[in-house]
């Protein structure tokens, strides 16, 4: 099974917008929640990471909040732009077991 | 420096045929791993490895196999193809456990 839930499959959203991806996770071991990037033809790439003694992690215009009492965490994308059409992975790593990730949203960003 | 290299991009087998994926990294990683890439499953791990002699399995080992004799080559070798192996792989490397991936830009599979 899916040691880590995302959700939604798609998400559109209009240029300027606010784009809102969800995860969440079973293991209470894992202590590492990174976000990847893919676009198509490449392999992903990090985007933004957190650990679980934080609750908010913002780098420009990406934001992780981490809620560790309900194992959840989003990825934020403020003033969505049309170059950040993408599909998304959330994943989570513990100890020496390699990451494990999402199913993956594919965010559309309309102009 | 080129990252993570991937060889082939493409390929097609016929099942029951054998093969092996190659992927190289020069940035001296310790760990270094195998995905693969299914539509609405994301990425899912095959196998591990922690160092140079050391590897592990993942979430779908099986049908697959991997060795580590150096820091740079963990190459993935597909023992007997079934179409169930179509998908597209990648390989990644990082320096830690809570340091990023580096993937390579992936081998794209087809078993007929």
């Amino acid at each position: 099974q899916q040691q880590v839930k995302q959700s939604p499959q798609s998400l559109i959203v209009q240029k300027g917008g606010i784009s809102i991806i969800n995860c969440a996770y079973e293991n209470t071991a894992f202590d590492y929640f990174p976000w990847y990037q893919q676009f198509p033809g490449k392999g992903p790439a990090l985007l933004i990471a957190i650990r679980p003694d934080v609750s908010e992690k913002k780098e420009g215009r990406f934001t992780i909040s981490f809620n560790k009492s309900a194992k959840q965490f989003s990825l934020h994308i403020m003033d969505s732009q049309p170059g950040d059409s993408a599909t998304y992975f959330c994943a989570a790593s513990m100890g020496d077991n390699d990451m494990r990730f999402g199913a993956g949203t594919r965010l559309t960003v309309k102009p | 420096n080129a990252g993570v290299t991937q060889t082939p991009k493409f390929q097609v087998l016929k099942t029951g045929q054998s093969m092996t994926l190659q992927c190289a990294q020069d940035m001296n990683h310790e760990y270094m791993s195998w995905y693969r890439q299914d539509p609405g499953m994301g990425l899912r791990l095959i196998h591990y490895s922690v160092g140079a002699g050391i590897t592990d399995q993942g979430e779908v080992p099986n049908g697959y196999n991997v060795s580590r004799s150096t820091t740079e080559d963990f190459p993935l070798r597909l023992l007997s193809a079934a179409p169930s192996q179509t998908s597209v792989y990648f390989c990644a490397s990082r320096r830690g456990r809570t340091s990023p991936l580096h993937f390579g830009n992936g081998t794209r599979l087809t078993v007929t």
